[in-house]
């Protein structure tokens, strides 16, 4: 079956370090892929786009790779900020063009 | 950047009433618009694609006599709980993509709506 899996489980890190965030997809062969953030009780808010012959992106101090024979997408943030906690959201395009979202998860960054 | 604008933010209803939620592009025109529905700590889904001046096209498992959808603007699409029952209580969202993107183009977000059916 097809599934977009990220860890359910809170990230907690101090400030100042980098986060890391997964994305594991089975059954699919997405061309594109997303990353959004969600605050509590808002809707998602885009942070970057990665193509499927791209192997990294960088905007700022996020980062996405891409790899498409692991089926992965790791998602960083360098230089974590308390401002940075936030759910973060996978999401990937299918073959019919429709996006399909992971479940999330959730980052704390601790002062 | 682009904004999406939903309305109304949170809703509390008696069963059997129904309930409007309004999703505006206020900045851009959107060809189609996504309308999702979030329970607690789970990831969105998508309940049907609205595309402006045609019928919308729902996912399976989404009955479109309760949850009733016009795409009448470029600008505008509206989602309707018909008959809400408290099932039907859950927090709503309304995305919409520029008609200048392309198909993987950026999704912007309205801010959710919060349906409470008592």
């Amino acid at each position: 079956s097809q599934k977009i899996e990220q860890n359910s489980e809170a990230l907690n890190i101090q400030e100042g370090k980098t986060a890391t965030l997964t994305c594991n997809y089975t059954n699919y062969s997405p061309a594109y892929l997303q990353w959004y953030r969600q605050d509590p009780g808002r809707g998602p808010v885009f942070l970057l786009l990665i193509r499927e012959n791209e192997k990294e992106k960088r905007k700022e101090r996020l980062k996405v790779t891409f790899d498409t024979t692991l089926k992965q997408s790791l998602f960083h943030i360098t230089a974590s900020q308390p401002a940075d906690s936030a759910t973060y959201l996978c999401v990937i395009m299918d073959s019919s063009y429709k996006l399909i979202f992971g479940s999330g998860t959730r980052l704390l960054v601790r002062p | 950047g682009a904004v999406v604008s939903q309305h109304p933010s949170w809703v509390i209803c008696k069963s059997g009433t129904s309930v409007k939620i309004e999703c505006r592009s206020l900045d851009f025109q959107a060809t189609t618009m996504f309308w999702y529905r979030q329970f607690p700590k789970q990831s969105l889904m998508l309940m049907a694609t609205s595309n402006e001046g045609s019928k919308a096209t729902y996912e399976q498992g989404v009955e479109k006599d309760k949850f009733l959808i016009n795409h009448a603007s470029l600008t505008l699409s509206t989602l309707t709980v018909t008959s809400a029952h408290p099932e039907d209580s859950s927090f709503y969202i309304c995305s919409a993509r520029a008609s200048t993107s392309g198909i993987a183009g950026e999704l912007f977000f309205g801010e959710g709506s919060r349906l409470t059916v008592l």
